[in-house]
């Protein structure tokens, strides 16, 4: 079984600062995707950025970067030039890598951490 | 893309009621979630269906909880005799058999007084 843990209840930041949210899982799959989700006030779950495990380069949308330590089992998020609407609960998920074709029953289920509350102060 | 719909967005009902949630999700995505989320918490696995095959059900999912999904379309998640612990935010993703993208609703927040 999977887990992830984000060590970090909450944090804060100012307004165009830079901020980075902690993550670490552990799992003995080799092939996988690291998940950050964003959650807004409005509780609709929001996809910030996705890491494939085989893939040894960062992956980066826009002003939200990781920062992916495979052997470390690590995955944080950098969060550049905050802006207020970043303010949200942010959690890291894992999902196992089943194979596009493949009909393997874990394949798509996401397991989360117990979220960071982040606040942008302006 | 209309995205994922859920109705209810809010549910009240006593202790020993039934009650049920619908989810559509986006027309093309065969593979549909749904989750449970208690305040403060990440959300958590319930089940699972492959177009209309209910594929895996996690522990958390007692007796009382049922899921479908006729026709591969639309899903319907059933709690009979609700419990005070059943109060949670109940989420519902889909997603593309070929692509590792959930797409989550707004979900149905149910409170069990």
């Amino acid at each position: 079984a999977q887990t992830v843990t984000q060590s970090q209840p909450e944090m804060s930041v100012q307004e165009a600062e830079t901020v980075t949210l902690s993550c670490t899982y552990d799992t003995s799959e080799s092939n996988y995707y690291l998940f950050w989700y964003k959650q807004p006030p409005s509780r609709q779950m929001i996809l910030v950025i996705r890491q494939e495990a085989y893939k040894q380069q960062n992956a980066t949308e826009n002003r939200f970067s990781v920062n992916f330590q495979k052997a470390a089992k690590s995955f944080s998020l950098k969060i550049s030039d905050s802006q207020l609407g970043d303010t949200a609960m942010y959690f890291c998920a894992f999902m196992k890598h089943g194979g596009h074709n493949a009909g393997g029953t874990s394949y798509g289920k996401l397991t989360f951490g117990q979220g960071t509350i982040l606040t942008v102060h302006p | 893309d209309t995205g994922v719909s859920q109705n209810p967005r809010h549910k009240i009902t006593k202790r020993g009621q039934n009650v049920t949630f619908r989810c559509d999700p986006i027309s093309e995505h065969n593979r549909l979630y749904w989750y449970r989320q208690t305040l403060g918490q990440g959300p958590e696995f319930l089940t699972y269906f492959q177009n209309e095959a209910q594929l895996e059900k996690s522990r958390l999912l007692s007796d009382r909880f049922s899921a479908e999904r006729p026709k591969g379309s639309f899903s319907t998640l059933e709690i009979q005799r609700t419990e005070q612990g059943d109060s949670a935010m109940y989420l519902c993703a889909s997603k593309k058999a070929t692509n590792e993208k959930l797409f989550f609703g707004s979900g149905t927040q149910l409170s069990v007084l």
